[in-house]
């Protein structure tokens, strides 16, 4: 089945840049989606097909991906950034299977 | 505006059943395939099932084939989940979330804790 992989945890400083790495096989061909989950709530999407934000996500968010990685990038942090951040792609090798990246941590310090 | 609210979490022992449901309202549910998402304590995101808008396609993840089973009353606008033969391993929140074109979810309901112990 598809592995995708990033780092437990990221630490940035108030107005710098975080960037949150999900790493899979061939990632770059698929359709990589990012959701940001804080403590005791649902998951809201803040990208989707790599670079696209939802209405309502701040122009901080962006996505990219090449290769074998994805990347979100949140510029100018927030204290309110601080989340779990996922990435998701469908693995169409498998049977109608969603795949989740094992998530990271982002804290603001 | 679009909302998603679970219901029919519990605390349940080990081989019972339990039924998860999920209310829909601000969108026209036949419209869009639907999913179930869960959380266990302190992991990660799992996709447990999935949907098509008429009910006629349904897919299960490996975890749970043949124990779950994924529904819905497109009349109701209700999602469902028939949750069999649990195992403590199944313990989590259960999220159902829309999938709009694409193959991926933008919107979530507010989960509901499924506990399974004896």
């Amino acid at each position: 089945s598809y592995v995708l992989t990033q780092p437990p945890s990221v630490s940035v400083a108030p107005g710098k840049t975080a960037k949150i790495t999900c790493g899979g096989n061939d990632i770059g061909s698929k359709n990589v989606h990012w959701y940001q989950q804080k403590p005791g709530q649902a998951p809201v999407l803040v990208i989707y097909y790599a670079s696209d934000r939802p209405s309502g996500i701040p122009e901080r968010f962006s996505g990219s991906s090449s290769w074998n990685t994805a990347t979100l990038t949140i510029s100018r942090v927030e204290a309110g950034d601080e989340a779990d951040y996922y990435c998701q792609v469908w693995d169409s090798s498998g049977d109608q299977s969603y795949v989740f990246g094992t998530g990271t941590k982002v804290t603001v310090l | 505006q679009v909302q998603l609210m679970e219901s029919g979490g519990g605390v349940v022992q080990p081989g019972r059943s339990l039924r998860l449901s999920c209310a829909v309202s601000g969108f026209i549910f036949s419209n869009y395939a639907m999913h179930w998402v869960r959380q266990a304590p302190g992991k990660g995101l799992e996709w447990v099932a999935v949907i098509s808008n008429d009910g006629s396609n349904k897919y299960h993840a490996d975890s749970v084939k043949g124990r779950f089973t994924i529904s819905r009353d497109n009349s109701k606008n209700t999602l469902s989940l028939q949750m069999n033969s649990l195992r403590v391993e199944d313990t989590a929140v259960y999220y159902c979330a829309r999938q709009p074109l694409g193959y991926y979810f933008d919107y979530w309901g507010q989960g509901s804790l499924v506990t399974v112990s004896s």
